[in-house]
């Protein structure tokens, strides 16, 4: 069956990077694209952008053009986003998801990692 | 891509229709079929219940169902049950080449 599996909760101060990850298992991890979504507490879904997991290509979202980074390394099927810059605004819930190339939905979806940016 | 609009709550008694409508613009909804709506329980990851407008996956329930008319789409759930009581998110392609999601509506079942 179709797994995605995130990494765990983290602190971080303002200013530093962040880092999670999202191993696939139960499919062709090459076959699909990863995307990745946000959500503070108590708020809303935010969409941050997607990697293609064949040609590593990634598509990011205006609002986090410059400070986001998504990779993949296809021999242990995880898909990575890195976030720099943190404030603490940026305290949420980050999730990966699965999507079909060519597809506009996103069918499996990680546990989430809680991120948490404090001083 | 600015966040879709979606009423922030909807009630209905069980047994009763309801309808969560979700509008954008010409620049998403209006522009293409590829709206999807995702019910998300209280610290829960979002599940997949509609694609492509109408489109349901696997497994979901037909009770629910999805439409679209101009610049809004809708999510229509009949014969409510208590555990459809959950928030529930619109999402969109846009011509931005990314995806924005609604804000969200809260379904009370009372």
């Amino acid at each position: 069956q179709v797994h995605l599996m995130q990494s765990g909760a983290e602190v971080k101060r303002p200013g530093a990077s962040l880092k999670v990850s999202c191993k696939a298992s139960g499919y062709t991890f090459i076959g699909y694209f990863i995307h990745w979504v946000r959500q503070a507490p108590g708020q809303g879904l935010e969409y941050m952008g997607w990697i293609n997991s064949n040609s590593g290509g990634p598509t990011y979202a205006q609002n986090f053009q410059g400070r986001v980074t998504m990779t993949r390394d296809t021999s242990i099927s995880t898909a990575y986003m890195e976030l720099s810059g943190l404030k603490s605004d940026d305290t949420a819930m980050y999730y990966c998801a699965r999507g079909r190339s060519g597809s506009s939905y996103f069918d499996y979806w990680g546990q989430g990692s809680l991120v948490t940016v404090s001083s | 891509q600015s966040a879709l609009t979606q009423p922030a709550s909807v009630s209905g008694s069980p047994g009763q229709s309801i309808t969560i409508s979700c509008t954008g613009t010409s620049n998403d909804v209006g522009n293409y079929n590829l709206v999807s709506w995702y019910q998300q329980y209280p610290g829960k990851a979002p599940k997949l219940m509609i694609y492509e407008v109408t489109k349901r996956p696997s497994g979901v329930s037909n009770r629910f169902s999805g439409s679209k008319s101009g610049n809004t789409a809708s999510l229509t759930i009949s014969g409510l049950q208590a555990e459809d009581e959950a928030d529930y998110y619109c999402c969109s392609y846009g011509v931005s080449g990314t995806y924005g999601f609604g804000i969200g509506t809260k379904v009370i079942v009372l």
